[in-house]
């Protein structure tokens, strides 16, 4: 079964404190992975795009990395407007044409 | 001005009613989707479609309907609204092809008494 899974689930930092997201994928034929972020009670908003292995992205603060099983959403020094919901989907070539998975998430508490 | 909104933001209703989620864009994209979003699940995708005259069924249309009545709009009802179907809802839109880059709206929380 294709399959998207994030860890972890949810992870608190200090502001300053350097971590990493995690992205693990089991789909065949991948298209595209893709990181977007999600403020409470707001829709998911674009960060970044893959397409193929050893490919990165950087914005700001965060720099996104694939490879054939997973990618890696890289935080440096996060800041409290950091804190967010931070949603990984993949897309891939199916039976039935493209199709999208979204994985569940990670909630991200950066404090002062 | 936001380029995907969602009317209602909010609903309350009661089971058994039909009830109606519009989705509006300024994109210019022909792609458009409807998902729901539940603590601990996701985003799952109920229905989309690609241009007009094409509707699909998603991962959990059951329960819902859809109607494109314009490159700029797709509604989202659901028939005989029951509990389980309180969640968050998302239209999404991208632009060539098929579940590319998502573009969403604000979510319309639906709350089913």
């Amino acid at each position: 079964e294709d399959q998207v899974t994030q860890s972890p689930e949810a992870l608190r930092l200090q502001e300053g404190e350097s971590s990493s997201l995690n992205c693990s994928y089991t789909v065949s034929g991948l298209r595209g992975l893709f990181w977007y972020r999600q403020d409470p009670g707001k829709g998911p908003e674009f960060l970044f795009t893959l397409y193929s292995a050893g490919e990165e992205k950087e914005k700001e603060r965060l720099k996104a990395t694939l490879t054939k099983k997973e990618s890696f959403l890289h935080i440096t020094a996060p800041k409290p407007e950091d804190s967010a919901t931070y949603l990984c989907a993949v897309q891939f070539l199916s039976n039935s044409g493209y199709a999208l998975n979204f994985g569940k998430g990670t909630s991200l508490l950066v404090t002062p | 001005d936001a380029d995907v909104t969602q009317t209602p933001r909010n609903r309350i209703t009661k089971t058994g009613k039909r009830i109606m989620l519009e989705c509006s864009q300024t994109k210019g994209h022909d792609r458009m989707y409807w998902y729901r979003q539940d603590p601990g699940l996701g985003l799952r995708l109920i229905y989309y479609s690609f241009d007009v005259k094409d509707i699909n069924k998603g991962e959990i249309s059951d329960g819902y309907s859809v109607s494109r009545q314009a490159q700029a709009k797709f509604s989202l009802s659901l028939e005989s609204a029951i509990p389980n179907q309180t969640a968050l809802y998302f239209c999404a839109t991208s632009r060539n092809q098929a579940f590319e880059t998502q573009y969403f709206g604000p979510g319309t929380r639906l709350l089913v008494l």
